[in-house]
């Protein structure tokens, strides 16, 4: 298994609260990516980095923001949390590699299930 | 921007085939692929389809048809260990950004 690493495994949380949730990896991978999944939806994209301070806005960006300061960390932050956050978090890391990009597995996080009360 | 549809939901018996259908609506196709997700589990890679054709890996295979903007699961002599949910994914439509948009995931439930 890919060396990925999501802390808290568990949150619960109040409205209004700040959150943060983070992933590590062993990896060194240069993609890092940050989704939510809620029944009926899928897997939905939030915010993913492509570098060390290079982040991108995914589907469903608002009310969060992201940090990757290094390469093997990517914080997945809620400013004032909400009960429309409740969630399943899943971290999920690809390997780049040139002429392969298209071709790169994600390779995901046991995931970070934050309830929001 | 990108859109895929799989159906919510499909039942097979031990040891038969089933099929997984994905159709996908993408700005720029930069192949298909196919994740498995065991309940409360993260879900991990299957498969992956640039071209057209039938890509075969073990019990499973997956086809793409970038014509017809299709592509299947293919699941064979199915055990009961398969009960997952299923997932298909397409990378961002300008290729490079590394972004990838899932379907919203077929359960499948395999009985005896």
């Amino acid at each position: 298994d890919a060396g990925i690493t999501q802390s808290p495994r568990h949150k619960v949380t109040e409205t209004g609260t700040p959150v943060t949730l983070r992933c590590h990896q062993t990896e060194n991978h240069r993609y890092m990516y940050w989704y939510r999944q809620d029944p009926g939806h899928g897997l939905r994209l939030i915010h993913y980095s492509y570098g060390v301070k290079d982040t991108d806005k995914g589907e469903v960006s608002d009310g969060y923001s992201v940090s990757r300061s290094k390469t093997e960390d990517f914080l997945l932050t809620l400013e004032s949390a909400t009960s429309s956050q409740t969630s399943v978090y899943f971290c999920a890391i690809s390997e780049f590699q040139q002429g392969r990009l298209y071709n790169s597995p994600l390779h995901f996080g046991n995931g970070t299930r934050l309830t929001v009360t | 921007g990108q859109s895929l549809e799989q159906p919510s939901e499909v039942t097979a018996v031990e040891g038969a085939i089933v099929q997984i259908n994905c159709t996908y609506q993408t700005s720029g196709f930069y192949g298909l692929s196919w994740y498995q997700q065991h309940d409360g589990g993260a879900p991990t890679f299957l498969s992956y389809n640039a071209l057209d054709g039938l890509e075969e890996t073990g019990r499973f295979s997956s086809f793409l048809s970038r014509s017809d903007s299709y592509g299947y699961l293919l699941l064979q002599e199915l055990q009961m260990k398969d009960s997952a949910s299923y997932f298909c994914a397409v990378r961002d439509g300008s290729g490079n950004t590394g972004k990838l948009i899932f379907g919203q995931g077929t359960t499948l439930q395999v009985k005896p």
